[in-house]
């Protein structure tokens, strides 16, 4: 099956400092990546759609300047928490859409998660 | 009030029961529904997904969805200590590979 990998897995930082996080897709071209944020004991929340070669797409509420993300390849998108502070503390998941089958296997993947600790 | 609503237990069950988890949504414009698999610390894994209304099986997996009540559900027969896990139900209006929203989850323990 299709595969998305993350890197780092975690990652602790200072607060004020930036952090980026790469999402890769490993056996498939991915024209479009999500991006989610996910606190302890709840649910994922979307953040910003990702298309490659074009500006993320944004959901209500979610800095976009805070959160910068660059999707300059179809294997490849980051996000990079500016500035983070400890309320930025997450666990972040990205997926990533295959739609080389067409209508019936487009579906999205997701990677395995990266956690985020800013002391 | 949320667009999906899921109860996040923890829900304990003895080896072998029979497990229902169960959404339910208030947008009617919502299509496609998939439940996901969490395991902690880990990304979500697709187990079903279902276009409309109807049963979908798979294994010991079975997929319910009901629009004319905005209910769904996923039983899982002959469960076991592996299915050990959080679940969340997932919808969208476009496909499986739009934009998603999601339940907040069941954590589900199979005891041995």
């Amino acid at each position: 099956g299709a595969v998305v990998s993350q890197h780092p897995s975690w990652v602790i930082c200072k607060s004020g400092t930036s952090v980026k996080i790469e999402c890769r897709s490993l056996d498939f071209q991915a024209t479009t990546m999500f991006w989610y944020r996910q606190f302890p004991k709840q649910s994922l929340m979307l953040m910003a759609t990702s298309n490659e070669g074009s500006k993320a797409t944004y959901e209500q509420g979610v800095e976009k300047d805070k959160f910068l993300i660059n999707h300059a390849s179809l294997t490849l998108s980051t996000l990079t928490v500016t500035s983070a502070h400890p309320e930025d503390s997450s666990f972040y998941i990205c997926s990533a859409r295959d739609s080389s089958g067409g209508l019936i296997t487009d579906t999205q993947y997701f990677g395995p998660g990266t956690r985020l600790t800013v002391l | 009030q949320k667009e999906v609503e899921q109860d996040p237990g923890p829900l304990s069950v003895p080896e072998g029961a029979i497990v229902s988890l169960n959404c339910t949504y208030s947008n009617s414009a919502f299509q496609y529904f998939m439940w996901y698999r969490q395991y902690s610390r880990k990304g979500p894994e697709l187990l079903m997904y279902t276009y409309s209304s109807g049963n979908k099986e798979d294994g010991r997996f079975t997929a319910q969805v009901d629009k004319s009540s905005k209910y769904i559900s996923l039983f899982i027969r002959d469960s076991q200590p592996s299915d050990s896990a959080t679940y969340l139900c997932a919808m969208s209006a476009q496909g499986s590979a739009r934009q998603l929203t999601f339940g907040s989850g069941t954590q589900l323990t199979v005891l041995p």
